[in-house]
């Protein structure tokens, strides 16, 4: 299973809005609408940000918002704020016969 | 609350074994579909293996016949064993419920 392919940085100004793409084929991202993004901040685990395409855990600010065309998905972060500075990462389900595969991460820098 | 706490992590050379442990608190563990995905030092993210609440189990290629993972719902625990480990297996280990809880991870380096 081929990785996901993200930009490999991002960035924006504080108050801004920055769009983080993630594209994968019609047997990932274009078949399934479970797409997930993630946030990892140095040293830390993963926390889950945006699930089924464009739903959000509970807690997560709704300046995060997920959405999907085709066989790309994009993670949109409005209002962007000092600590948003981290990787984030996409993820798509395949196939019952697989594990899901993930994006190569994205570096999201908040100028 | 919610928590996973791995453990098992630590230096092994070439060949060798290791047994990774994940203990879960706070939700009905037997009812999850849990995995191991790793992240190998300054790279991204990579599903290793699944257990689903229906016992079925799910391997990346590159770990097949090598790594085993198991369960045991009595302990609340998820297991992988780790066998002939190679240089190209160091990474941060995380234990996950479904994608949406995570542990803080264990560092697995292999190194002679």
């Amino acid at each position: 299973q081929s990785a996901l392919t993200q930009p490999p940085s991002a960035s924006g100004s504080p108050g801004q809005s920055i769009t983080i793409s993630c594209t994968g084929t019609s047997s990932d991202v274009g078949s399934y609408n479970f797409v997930s993004w993630y946030q990892q901040h140095p040293g830390k685990a993963p926390k889950l940000i945006i699930y089924e395409v464009s739903k959000r855990p509970s807690g997560v600010p709704a300046r995060f918002s997920g959405s999907k065309s085709g066989n790309t998905a994009s993670l949109t972060v409005s209002g962007l704020q000092a600590d948003d500075e981290a990787h984030y990462y996409c993820n798509s389900y395949a196939g019952n016969k697989n594990l899901g595969v993930f994006g190569g991460g994205t570096k999201l820098t908040v100028l | 609350q919610l928590q996973l706490v791995e453990s098992g992590g630590g230096l092994v050379k070439p060949g060798g074994s290791l047994r990774l442990s994940c203990v879960a608190s706070g939700f009905t563990f037997s009812d999850y579909y849990m995995n191991w995905i790793r992240q190998a030092p300054g790279k991204g993210l990579e599903w290793v293996s699944s257990f689903s609440s229906n016992r079925l189990t799910n391997y990346t290629d590159s770990v097949k016949g090598r790594f085993t993972i198991s369960r045991d719902n009595a302990k609340n625990s998820l297991y992988l064993q780790m066998n002939s480990l190679r240089v190209e297996d160091t990474a941060v280990y995380y234990c996950a419920r479904a994608g949406e809880i995570w542990g803080q991870g264990t560092q697995v380096t292999v190194s002679s």
